[in-house]
């Protein structure tokens, strides 16, 4: 079951914050967070751990509420560079790196 | 270091015909996973594997099949193309251990006509 995400866009100016959500109805062992510009490959920005750890960028943020099954990826300061889609991925308890994303948010950072 | 090979990149097939979508990686990757990417639907898993020999369905399955022989490929065959499998298909693979970073493929644009 793919987990929810919202909003499902947005558009900033550039140096404006974002919150982007995703929650999930499963217990969740780690929450995965990506970004895809148009045409491109997803890329991988964070992953966070039930438990507490995080892997990932040194300038994006979030956090992941175990208890709620929800995270928030933290984008401030925007910049152009931040536009793209980004997606949430979840990892239920148990499963083998079975990894499975939300439908996405699509993000615009205008000058 | 390549990271993950996708062939092709473009591809019109007719419906009721089968191919094979190819995907290697060079980074000796246990987890390997095929996504199809809808305008609207996200990433849908279709199939994983964990390892040479092993593979599990994902989300969206019916019509596709897989195999992993070696740990470095992991083909993904579709055995008789209908226009509903029109998407994008990406490959990804992420390394040994749990909930590490996946590395995607550039993807193949598939149009079934």
């Amino acid at each position: 079951q793919q987990p929810v995400q919202s909003p499902q866009a947005v558009i900033l100016r550039e140096g404006e914050d974002a919150v982007i959500n995703c929650s999930s109805s499963k217990a969740l062992y780690s929450v995965h967070w990506y970004r895809q510009k148009h045409g491109e490959a997803p890329v991988f920005l964070m992953i966070l751990l039930k438990g507490g750890e995080q892997k990932g960028h040194e300038k994006i943020s979030a956090s992941f509420n175990e208890k709620k099954q929800q995270s928030s990826l933290y984008l401030t300061a925007s910049q152009l560079s931040y536009s793209g889609t980004y997606f949430c991925g979840t990892e239920d308890s148990g499963g083998y790196q079975k990894v499975t994303f939300g439908i996405g948010t699509k993000l615009q950072v205008i000058p | 270091n390549a990271g993950v090979t996708q062939t092709p990149k473009f591809q019109v097939l007719k419906t009721g015909q089968s191919m094979t979508l190819q995907c290697a990686q060079d980074m000796n990757h246990e987890y390997m996973s095929w996504y199809r990417q809808d305008p609207g639907m996200g990433l849908r898993l279709i199939h994983y594997s964990v390892g040479a020999g092993i593979t599990d369905q994902g989300e969206v399955p019916n019509g596709y099949n897989v195999s992993r022989s070696t740990t470095e490929d992991f083909p993904l065959r579709l055995l008789s193309a209908a226009p509903s499998q029109t998407s994008v298909y990406f490959c990804a693979s992420s390394g040994t251990g749990r909930h590490t970073e996946a590395f995607f493929g550039q993807g193949t644009r598939l149009t079934v006509v």
